[in-house]
């Protein structure tokens, strides 16, 4: 079945670093993947749609100069971090559809945890 | 805005309870509506259900979705402890352009399975 990879699984860092958080399609294209991201017991909130070749859309009240997407091929997509302060400390997990598949479901890596001290 | 929203928020049963779970949704152009269930990690696909009135099953897990109340159900039998987790509510439109496969998520039901 459809893997998505996500790379690393967790991460610590100091405040005011930045960090790239990787999400790769191992077995499909995906034309389209998804930011989201998720405090402790809660639900998947939404960041960004990541879409090959173009810029990202965000979602409303979610800064594009801090959290920068790029999504170079198409398996390939990349959160940065950037300047990061421990606000930003969350669990970000990326999703992908296979682009020939619009009806299957998404598929989700397996998260980052992102500790900012 | 879309909207989707879930319920109970948490629950704690015994193993070998039945619990329901509801998802309703307001949503602009549906098109389907998934379940998914989260322990430690990403969220691991369970239904997707696109048409009304017909229950989907595997193993103590189905779901049937209700086009004409706008909601669906998820209910587990005989429950285990492993099915304690956080389980989640996904709908998605039909938005076309490059944002499609884009889902709105419920705020999860935290189930609690006590031994």
């Amino acid at each position: 079945g459809a893997v998505v990879s996500q790379h690393p699984s967790r991460v610590i860092c100091k405040s005011g670093t930045s960090v790239k958080i990787e999400c790769r399609s191992l077995d499909f294209q995906a034309t389209t993947m998804f930011w989201y991201r998720q405090f402790p017991k809660q639900s998947l909130m939404l960041m960004a749609t990541s879409n090959e070749g173009s810029k990202a859309t965000y979602e409303q009240g979610v800064e594009k100069d801090k959290f920068l997407i790029n999504h170079a091929s198409l398996t390939l997509s990349t959160l940065t971090v950037t300047s990061a302060h421990p606000e930003d400390s969350s669990f970000y997990i990326c999703s992908a559809r296979a682009a020939s598949s619009y009806n299957s479901p998404l598929h989700f890596g397996n998260g980052t945890r992102l500790t900012v001290t | 805005e879309d909207k989707v929203v879930q319920s109970p928020l948490s629950l704690v049963v015994h193993e070998g309870d039945t619990v329901t779970l509801n998802c309703s949704y307001e949503v602009t152009n549906f098109r389907s509506l998934l379940w998914y269930k989260q322990e430690k990690k990403a969220p691991t696909f369970l239904f997707m259900l696109t048409s009304s009135g017909i229950e989907k099953k595997s193993g103590r897990l189905s779901s049937i979705l209700d086009k004409k109340e706008l909601s669906s159900i998820l209910n587990i039998t005989a429950t285990q402890t492993g099915d304690s987790a956080i389980y989640l509510c996904a709908v998605g439109a039909n938005a076309g352009g490059t944002s499609y496969g884009k889902l709105t998520f419920g705020q999860g039901t935290i189930l609690t399975v006590h031994p």
